[in-house]
Parts: C-alpha cells; sequence; structure tokens
C-alpha cells in the first residue's frame, strides 16, 4: 500500500488567496483526520470523517476552512481567503477505525501564507 | 477534557544509552495510547499501540508501558542509536471519544 498521499507537499501563496489541500487515505480505512501543526500549538485535530461524513468539525478555526470527503479516496482542505497565520504543516491521517486500530499519517502540506 | 502532557521537551544522550520517555495524562477513561516517531520535516509514525486493557507493548528495541490508574506510560529505547534522534509523541483516546489528543512530544537526540 502508498499509504496516505498529501498533496502538494509544499505551498506558498499571498494573504487572500485560496488555498486546497488534497489527501488520499489508505484504501479500506473507513476514517480521515485532518490535523494541523504548528510549533507554539502542537497538533491540532480539525476535522474527521467517517464514511465520508463529517464527524466533528470543532477544531475547525473559522469560517474560512472547509473541508470535503466526495468519496471513500479522497479528501480537500480548503482555506479561503488565506492569511498569514494559517501557515503551518497540515497533515491528513487515516485508520480502519478509532478504537483498536493504529492511525496512519502523511507526509503533510507545509503551507506558507506571505 | 484530556489532556496530555510530555517532559522532557527535549533529551540528548550519548549512543548505547538505555532512555526512557514520559507521558502523563488527566483522564484515566481511555481506549487507548500510541507512541509515534515524527522525523524532521516528515509525518507520524506509529510505533506502538497499547489497549486500555494491556500493561505493555514490545517491538524490537521499544518497549511502551501503561499505568492507566496514575495516568502515565513510558517509552523504553534499549542500547539506543543515532538512528532513534527523532520526535516521539503520545496520543491518547479516551473512551467516548473518536479523536487523539497528542502530547507536545519529547525532541530526542543521540550522539556518536
Amino acid at each position: 500500500d502508498a499509504g496516505v498521499i498529501q498533496s502538494p507537499r509544499h505551498e506558498v501563496t499571498e494573504m487572500g488567496q485560496e488555498v486546497t489541500l488534497r489527501c488520499k487515505p489508505i484504501s479500506g480505512h473507513d476514517y480521515l483526520f485532518w490535523y494541523r501543526q504548528t510549533m507554539m500549538r502542537g497538533l491540532e485535530l480539525l476535522i474527521y470523517f467517517n464514511n465520508n461524513v463529517p464527524i466533528d468539525d470543532s477544531g475547525m478555526p473559522e469560517d474560512r476552512f472547509s473541508a470535503k470527503m466526495p468519496n471513500a479516496s479522497f479528501s480537500t482542505l480548503k482555506i479561503q481567503p488565506s492569511e498569514p497565520r494559517d501557515s503551518a504543516v497540515y497533515f491528513c491521517a487515516s485508520s480502519r477505525d478509532t478504537r483498536g486500530e493504529k492511525l496512519f499519517f502523511g507526509s503533510g502540506t507545509q503551507l506558507s501564507v506571505l | 477534557k484530556q489532556e496530555v502532557t510530555q517532559i522532557p521537551a527535549a533529551l540528548s544522550v550519548p549512543e548505547g544509552e538505555n532512555l526512557v520517555l514520559n507521558c502523563s495524562f488527566t483522564d484515566s477513561a481511555i481506549y487507548n495510547l500510541q507512541w509515534f516517531r515524527q522525523d524532521p520535516g516528515k509525518g507520524l509514525t506509529s510505533l506502538l499501540l497499547i489497549q486500555s486493557s494491556q500493561r505493555e507493548q514490545t517491538s524490537g528495541r521499544l518497549n511502551a508501558s501503561l499505568d492507566k490508574s496514575s495516568g502515565r506510560s513510558t517509552l523504553y529505547i534499549a542500547a539506543s542509536q543515532p538512528g532513534d534522534s527523532a520526535t516521539y509523541l503520545c496520543a491518547v483516546r479516551s473512551q467516548g471519544a473518536q479523536k487523539l489528543v497528542f502530547g507536545q512530544g519529547t525532541r530526542l537526540t543521540i550522539n556518536p
């Protein structure tokens, strides 16, 4: 298995622009998570899906952030408009279930908003 | 609200030493606890997962223990090597919750 695949690996954009991050989870995994990592706040859960349905989006910072999972093999995290404080590494992760299974992370997207 | 703490934030030891990384959590009602490794610029890799009913898990030179009642877990690394240098994070899944709560991690440096 190729693991969790994220794109792009790096994204540099200007304030106010729309940013779309992409994720392909491991085949057969029912849960997909979006995390954000910064030096100040560590790893924060933004949103997670179960069987393509958003379950908990309480970690999404504000209305500028949105996430979708149109099918079992693809998810997007969109920021519109982007701000410099959104600069962070965004990780996607997936697992079979949340009780007894390990969580598998992608390599992340390093986002820099200038 | 579950909170996870890892101490120390950074640790530097000479190659060959055995070492222990610590993780504590505030709510003992958990499903499981995972230890992850993160290399610079990379994602997290799950090393060990301990279910709430288990006391420890072992993988190679790594041994993770869990004391649920005291809200503590340790990751023991035997005969440390420079390749073990990375940040180690623990994460807890509480009962009734689907998400993991992460500690801030311990940045480990093994000096040749």
